[in-house]
């Protein structure tokens, strides 16, 4: 049980494009979901935690108009990265928290992002 | 924000003990996670500590002092698979995780 997964797994774009990342929980209701980045080497770096319903908060330095979370049931939540930049080329990774667990998140594959 | 401190890299042999220190400091101290992360890969759950003591969970057993802003993971009886990166996060207040910045450990036969 408590299986997230993430699509895809890696994806190359163009500079300039947009790319949406999903992120669902399989047997779980998630009322609540995170996003984080991870560039090579370094640890998780929380973006923003998203609530079912509700717009997502994001952590000071992240922008919002840039990383647009969408969190629409309690099975989906997406992040699209609008206009993408080189820089923006990182490990996305999402965890879902169940109803049940308090602070256990459940954590997806993560989604290789490569901007060209 | 909260300060957590791994130590960057530590190498070990096959077979032999290594324990992962993590020291924090943090206000609204709601429990601390180690998570398990292979190279390209999402975190694994560990062990999760909450009130202070050793928890022991199989060759893995994590260690808590909240009084000192201590934690420990130990790991027995190395094996090949172990090599990896183990990342130390704590729940402070609300239900963000704060991770440290991992400790690549590398096992040598």
């Amino acid at each position: 049980g408590a299986v997230v997964s993430q699509h895809p797994s890696w994806v190359i774009c163009k500079s300039g494009t947009s790319v949406k990342i999903e992120c669902r929980s399989l047997d779980f209701q998630a009322t609540t979901m995170f996003w984080y980045r991870q560039f090579p080497k370094q640890s998780l770096m929380l973006m923003a935690t998203s609530n079912e319903g509700s717009k997502a908060t994001y952590e000071q330095g992240v922008e919002k108009d840039k990383f647009l979370i969408n969190h629409a049931s309690l099975t989906l939540s997406t992040l699209t990265v609008t206009s993408a930049h080189p820089e923006d080329s990182s490990f996305y990774i999402c965890s879902a928290r169940g109803e049940r667990e308090e602070y256990e998140q459940y954590f997806g594959p993560g989604t290789r992002l490569t901007v060209t | 924000g909260q300060n957590i401190d791994q130590p960057t890299e530590m190498t070990a042999t096959e077979g032999a003990i290594v324990q992962i220190n993590c020291t924090y400091q943090t206000s609204g101290f709601n429990g601390l996670f180690w998570y398990q992360q292979h190279a390209g890969e999402a975190p694994t759950f560990l062990s999760y500590n909450v009130l202070d003591g050793l928890e022991e969970k199989g060759r893995f057993s994590s260690f808590l002092s909240r009084s000192k802003g201590y934690s420990y993971l130990l790991l027995k009886e190395l094996q090949m698979k172990d090599s990896a990166s183990y990342l130390c996060a704590v729940v402070a207040g609300d239900y963000k995780l704060s991770f440290g910045a991992g400790t690549t450990v590398t096992v040598r036969a």
